[in-house]
């Protein structure tokens, strides 16, 4: 199996904060990474797609970058309605997720 | 709109068998794969398995001796059952809509279903 490991595990921002986080393959994968926002109780929701395509309807806050084994997801300027649990996820072979980033309030 | 239901015994016993249903509305079951996703209490997510409307199936190693992922085309649903199940098996349950088969993105998920495995 491919590792997904994300840092940090958890952060306290500010609304308004640019908020960056981690992704790291234990192989690489190329672009075969996605993104996904969790809030609690609900299911997550896709926000990017290989690696670094906004699904549609997303905002344009939200942004990927990265390839191989180190991506990162952008959040330009944090919004109330954004603090969740992220997590990416590779599709290069048996998918894997990577165990989730919690934005906090600070 | 698309949307995807998921239903099914909330409680089973050890050693017994963990079926799921997700029932899927506003597009043909025919034209994507659908996948199972589940995520035990506070933890992070597993992939469990995927299947296309042909029938054609493919499962995450890991439960590949326990897991049945099957599919009927005239109800739209496509159905999960895991057996031998253990404590271990306890999570939310998630059906999803795989968009696109070579990115294995999932766009459109059930709420999910507890599904808690004790005596």
């Amino acid at each position: 199996d491919i590792q997904m490991t994300q840092s940090p595990s958890s952060l306290s921002a500010s609304a308004g904060d640019r908020v960056t986080i981690i992704c790291r393959a234990s192989q690489s994968i190329s672009s075969f990474l996605n993104w996904y926002q969790q809030k609690t109780g609900k299911a997550p929701k896709l926000l990017i797609y290989g690696a670094s395509s906004l699904q549609s309807g997303v905002p344009s806050r939200f942004s990927g970058s990265g390839s191989g084994t180190d991506f990162t997801l952008t959040i330009s300027s944090l919004q109330p309605e954004d603090f969740a649990t992220y997590f990416c996820q590779q599709s290069y072979s048996t998918p894997t997720f990577g165990g989730g980033t919690k934005v906090e309030i600070k | 709109q698309v949307q995807l239901q998921e239903s099914g015994p909330g409680l089973v016993k050890p050693s017994e068998t963990l079926s799921l249903t997700c029932t899927v509305s506003g597009v043909s079951i025919s034209s994507y794969y659908w996948t199972w996703i589940r995520q035990p209490p506070g933890k992070g997510l597993d992939w469990i398995g995927y299947i296309f409307y042909t029938g054609s199936t493919n499962y995450n190693p890991s439960l590949q001796n326990r897991v049945t992922i099957s599919i009927d085309t005239s109800k739209n649903q496509f159905s999960l059952k895991l057996n031998s199940v253990t404590a271990a098996d306890t999570a939310v349950y998630y059906c999803a809509r795989v968009e696109n088969a070579g990115m294995q993105n999932f766009d459109y998920w059930g709420q999910g279903t507890l599904v808690t495995v004790s005596s």
